[in-house]
């Protein structure tokens, strides 16, 4: 069964890099089939698509975001990444990875983000 | 971007009624259309993809159809298990984009 998981920080300085790591076990990353993507969601609201990338390192990234967002992959750890530059209190919001083959099929449990001082 | 507009954004039912939720794009995506369900405090759960087509697992009362730039979701008989917040995406085009949600209420 595959199960992806979240790790990084909890609590992020405004101005500073908010990043974190995807984990991925019981498949491969590197599966020809799948983008692997960060979704993100503030407290009480809806969904945003922040980026995807394929294992070659090939990614797209949300417009709004683009500025500030990359997103890389480690093959050899089975892992994928996000950097989100210049964070501000806006920022704030659950973190999810997962694995985009049509749509988002398989989802990490979400880790909770908070820019503050 | 493609916007995907959903409505009504919450609605109360009762257990046992069909209920019905819409979404609708912006512009033409074809049948590149998927639904999820989120509960409090957990990660959305793939429903639908292909407008229409239920996800490995997913029960039969949840059916999904439309094409184009106007979608539903409909489930058949509401179950306490089916209270939750909804959600379409669109994946026609980068970047990927989801509805604002629907929140199914007990009444």
């Amino acid at each position: 069964q595959l199960q992806l998981q979240e790790s990084g920080p909890g609590l992020v300085k405004p101005s500073e890099t908010l990043s974190l790591t995807c984990t991925v076990s019981g498949g491969s990353i590197s599966s020809s089939s799948y983008y692997w993507g960060w979704i993100r969601q503030p407290p009480g609201k809806g969904l945003e698509w922040i980026g995807s990338i394929y294992y070659s390192g090939s990614t797209y990234y949300n417009p709004s975001l683009k500025s500030r967002v990359t997103i890389s992959v480690d093959t050899s750890k089975n892992q994928f990444s996000l950097k989100l530059s210049s964070v501000t209190a806006a920022d704030t919001a659950v973190y999810y990875c997962a694995r985009e083959v049509v749509t988002f099929d398989y989802w990490g449990q979400g880790t909770l983000v908070t820019v503050s001082s | 971007d493609i916007q995907m507009t959903q409505s009504p954004s919450s609605l109360s039912a009762s257990v046992g009624d069909r209920v019905t939720i819409t979404c609708r794009a912006s512009q033409g995506i074809s049948n590149y259309l998927a639904w999820f369900q989120q509960k409090p405090g957990k990660a959305p759960k793939s429903l639908i993809y292909g407008a229409s087509s239920l996800q490995s697992g997913v029960p039969s009362k949840f059916s999904g159809s439309g094409s184009g730039t106007d979608f539903t979701l409909t489930i058949s008989s509401l179950q306490p298990e089916d209270f939750a917040t909804y959600y379409c995406q669109q994946y026609n085009s980068y970047p990927r984009t989801f509805g604002g949600g629907t929140k199914v209420e007990i009444k």
